[in-house]
């Protein structure tokens, strides 16, 4: 079975823009999550979304956002980019609302110049 | 979820037994102990969990202290390949989120 896939793995983007990242999870899992790490943060949690409904949200500002799509599909958005956005993006995905055990895609880097 | 408490690194030699301690002592009755690890670079990796019994699987044994405020994940017989930053987590199985915290920084040496 295909892991959880993410793309594109890197990126590079001025300030001021937006970026748009994607995530295939695991065939049949349902809910997918995402999370930011940084060196000086670590690994933060961002959102979950489950049944294309977000149901879980971090503490980040509104220029993160995301969706879930019909095929459980995932994208996360940030809008007016700012330096300290520069950071590993990683998506989990899991089976249930109700699963823990989340498995994680190998992440795409985003630098903001 | 719990606050854990890792060593924030280890060394081990390759071949050894490699002992991970957590301190999760505030741990509820409905939360479970996971393991993950990253190696670097990577993703996160699943590795284990458990709730009161000791668990053990193809990659690792999860062992839990019977007042469960404490586990220490044992990797058999480390590998260079082991060497990654293992976080250990304490949270509900209805909960969606993962709270990571430091993790130890194990380095597996010849």
């Amino acid at each position: 079975k295909a892991g959880v896939t993410q793309t594109p793995r890197y990126l590079i983007k001025t300030r001021g823009q937006q970026v748009t990242l994607s995530c295939s999870p695991i065939s049949g899992h349902r809910s997918v999550s995402w999370y930011q790490q940084t060196p000086g943060q670590g690994l933060q949690f961002l959102f979950e979304y489950f049944s294309e409904t977000q149901r879980n949200k971090g503490n980040f500002p509104g220029r993160f956002s995301g969706r879930q799509f019909s095929n459980s599909r995932s994208e996360m958005n940030v809008s007016t980019l700012e330096l300290g956005d520069s950071a590993l993006y990683l998506c989990a995905s899991s089976l249930s609302q109700h699963q823990e055990t989340q498995y994680f895609g190998p992440g795409t880097r985003l630098l903001v110049l | 979820d719990a606050k854990t408490t890792q060593p924030p690194s280890m060394d081990c030699a390759e071949g050894r037994a490699a002992n991970l301690p957590c301190n999760h002592s505030t741990i509820s009755g409905n939360e479970y102990v996971y393991w993950y690890r990253q190696i670097h670079s990577q993703g996160p990796q699943y590795i284990i969990h458990g709730l009161k019994n000791n668990e053990t699987n193809e990659m690792a044994s999860l062992i839990i202290t019977e007042d469960r405020k404490s586990s220490t994940l044992i990797l058999p017989h480390a590998t260079l390949r082991d060497t990654a930053v293992y976080y250990c987590i304490a949270c509900t199985g209805t909960a969606s989120k993962l709270t990571f915290g430091t993790g130890t920084r194990l380095q597996v040496t010849l």
